[in-house]
């Protein structure tokens, strides 16, 4: 069974461009969540979609969006970039809201 | 939403020390699930608590969950190299993450 797929893996982007970033989950898991990591905050979760629909959303601004398609695959959206939006953004699966988390390896984004 | 702390947040032993990592809550949680995040890598699923002080074991991991179900704590006996990484426990009720625990160990 194939893993959580997130693509790209790594890019690099220049301030206030924008950004957007895939995630296929397990085939069969309804739920996906996305989270971004920095050194310094660990974990931070950005939002979950379960059956297409957000279920679920962090303390971000309004610059960063997703959305989830009728066969689960998400996609996380970031305008105007940040300096402070270079991180590893992580995407997970699971079968149930709020279940057993798989996660993707990760893209790892750069703003210049 | 509500705030999960985790402690320590640096922890060097020396291999074959135990170690022990804790998380508090403010609320009464749902559940609480660990994870380990190995340098480089993503986080993997360790274990799960549900019911008011649970314990769980996995080989030298033993994972409890406080009475009053706003507690938790994951305990390694006897620390391996193999056990370098961070830990987090995750509040499943909101997917918030507590801010990990990162494991050095000295051979």
């Amino acid at each position: 069974k194939a893993g959580v797929t997130q693509t790209p893996r790594y890019l690099i982007k220049t301030r206030g461009q924008q950004v957007t970033l895939s995630c296929s989950p397990i085939s069969g898991h309804r739920s996906v969540s996305w989270y971004q990591q920095t050194p310094g905050q660990g974990l931070q979760f950005l939002f979950e979609y379960f059956s297409e629909t957000q279920r679920n959303k962090g303390n971000f601004p309004g610059r960063f969006s997703g959305r989830q398609f009728s066969n689960s695959r998400s996609e996380m959206n970031v305008s105007t970039l940040e300096l402070g939006d270079s991180a590893l953004y992580l995407c997970a699966s699971s079968f149930l809201s709020a279940g057993e988390l798989f996660f993707g390896e990760g893209s790892r984004l750069t703003v210049l | 939403g509500q705030q999960v702390m985790q402690i320590p947040q640096y922890q060097h032993v020396q291999e074959g020390e135990d170690f022990t990592t804790y998380c508090n809550s403010s609320t009464t949680l749902s559940n609480i699930q660990w994870y380990k995040q190995r340098p480089g890598g993503h986080p993997v699923f360790l274990i799960q608590l549900v019911k008011s002080g649970e314990v769980k074991k996995q080989k030298r991991l033993t994972f409890q969950f406080g009475e009053a179900k706003k507690n938790s704590s994951l305990h390694i006996t006897a620390t391996q190299t193999t056990d370098v990484g961070t830990y987090f426990c995750a509040a499943n009720n909101d997917m918030r993450f507590g801010a990990g625990t990162r494991l050095t160990v000295k051979p």
